[in-house]
């Protein structure tokens, strides 16, 4: 079945820095990669949706400058949480429909704790 | 604005117990629905998808069902076992042939005791 890869599954780093987070669709090509923040004990929301060669699409509220959201090619999104602060710490999750009516496979989550 | 709840919130049940999730959405237009478990720090895994043409899905011990006249979806867990000890998330979502959102139910937290 489809498969999404995210890396890294956990990454701690200083408050100013930036971070980057990958999804990699292995086994389909991802026109579209939905990126969501999960604070805990809640559900997903959704962030942005990413689509392969086009600029991203961002949700109401959702910083474009902070968040930076690039899909370069088919089978790679990635997330960019810049000058990162401890507010921004929370669970990050990727997410891309699969082939044909499978439905949507996600990745396994990225875990970002600003110090 | 489409709105997904599920009931219950929380539930915990002893070992070898048949259970059932439940899934409520406003807007029964033509929508698929997916149900995905959640572990705690993981991502999600899907479970089963219905699509809007379907009325039930089944995979082992699961079984979920979609009534969209009444906006609502069951997932029945039969023999529940410990490693069933997951979040529970329904979505609801069109399928067109190109990607749509997704609208995340609130999610049961699901306890199975020895």
């Amino acid at each position: 079945g489809a498969v999404v890869s995210q890396h890294p599954s956990w990454v701690i780093c200083k408050s100013g820095t930036s971070v980057k987070i990958e999804c990699r669709s292995l086994d389909f090509q991802a026109t579209t990669m939905f990126w969501y923040r999960q604070f805990p004990k809640q559900s997903l929301m959704l962030m942005a949706t990413s689509n392969e060669g086009s600029k991203a699409t961002y949700e109401q509220g959702v910083e474009k400058d902070k968040f930076l959201i690039n899909h370069a090619s088919l089978t790679l999104s990635t997330l960019t949480v810049t000058s990162a602060h401890p507010e921004d710490s929370s669970f990050y999750i990727c997410s891309a429909p699969g082939q044909g009516a499978s439905g949507y496979t996600f990745g396994s989550g990225t875990r970002l704790t600003v110090v | 604005k489409q709105e997904v709840t599920q009931i219950p919130a929380a539930l915990s049940v002893p070992e070898g117990e048949n259970l059932v999730l439940n899934c409520s959405f406003t807007d029964s237009a033509i929508y698929n629905l997916q149900w995905f478990r959640q572990d705690p720090g993981k991502g999600l895994t899907s479970l089963l998808l219905i699509q809007s043409s379907q009325r039930e899905q089944t995979s082992g011990r699961l079984n979920a069902s979609l009534d969209k006249s009444s906006g609502r979806s069951t997932l029945y867990i039969a023999a529940s076992q410990p490693g069933d000890s997951a979040t529970y998330l329904c979505a609801v979502y069109r399928w067109g042939g190109t990607a749509s959102k997704l609208t995340f139910g609130t999610g049961t937290r699901l306890q199975v005791t020895l």
